[in-house]
């Protein structure tokens, strides 16, 4: 069965500094991957997903990731940060059915 | 932009009742979800719909829950009976197509708590 690991439950970073958030996914087969974002109070917004093709791909609000099947990776990065990315964040896979798991989250927060 | 939308946003009810959620998904979508959060917890599969019919269901949707989609536009979530582990934010999802090729596209959720 499919299933999602983000390693890291809390990240704090400055402002302008650079952003990697860790996503391991466990699925025999190519997996279909996202990445969402949760800002307080807020449902769950779509930032990029992986389907097939480039394993680099770009999404919303300058945010990139790259898919590594050899590690079974899916990290989230943004090389320069602003405060209003501070929320919650979420990694998840499709295998063959018609559930999106989802890791546990990692919670962003900005110090200016 | 097109949006998933739910009411209402907050719920609260005595244990033992019932309740309804409600989502308008988006209008061309075909596919229907619901996933729940416990407070502090990841968010979990319920259930998928398309077809007028479940397709898949997690453990979680035993018994006292159920969904419809009444009239073309609606697409709502029962709880029969509710207890208070079914206290949570749940959200509604619509997506095209299947998940394996079209995002889902998510509400703002219902914070249900359950007293």
């Amino acid at each position: 069965a499919q299933s999602v690991t983000q390693p890291d439950i809390h990240i704090t970073v400055s402002e302008g500094a650079s952003l990697e958030l860790r996503c391991n996914y466990s699925y025999g087969a190519t997996p279909y991957l996202f990445w969402y974002v949760q800002s307080p109070g807020q449902g769950l917004q779509l930032l990029l997903k992986y389907f097939s093709g480039d394993t680099l791909v770009q999404g919303i609000k300058g945010f990139e990731a790259e898919f590594k099947r050899s590690q079974s990776s899916f990290n989230l990065r943004k090389p320069s940060v602003h405060w209003s990315d501070a929320a919650e964040y979420f990694c998840a896979v499709v295998g063959n059915t018609d559930k999106l798991i989802f890791g546990t989250g990692t919670r962003l927060q900005v110090f200016p | 932009e097109p949006e998933v939308t739910q009411t209402p946003s907050h719920q609260v009810t005595q244990m033992g009742q019932e309740v309804i959620l409600r989502c308008v998904p988006i209008s061309n979508h075909l596919y229907f979800y619901w996933y729940r959060q416990i407070l502090g917890q990841k968010v979990e599969f319920l259930v998928s719909f398309y077809n007028n019919e479940i397709s898949e269901k997690s453990e979680i949707f035993d018994d006292q829950f159920s969904v419809e989609r009444p009239d073309g536009s609606n697409f709502t979530l029962k709880i029969r009976s509710t207890k208070l582990e079914d206290s949570a934010m749940y959200f509604c999802a619509s997506s095209s197509g299947p998940p394996n090729n079209s995002p889902l596209h998510f509400g703002n959720g219902t914070r249900l708590t359950v007293t």
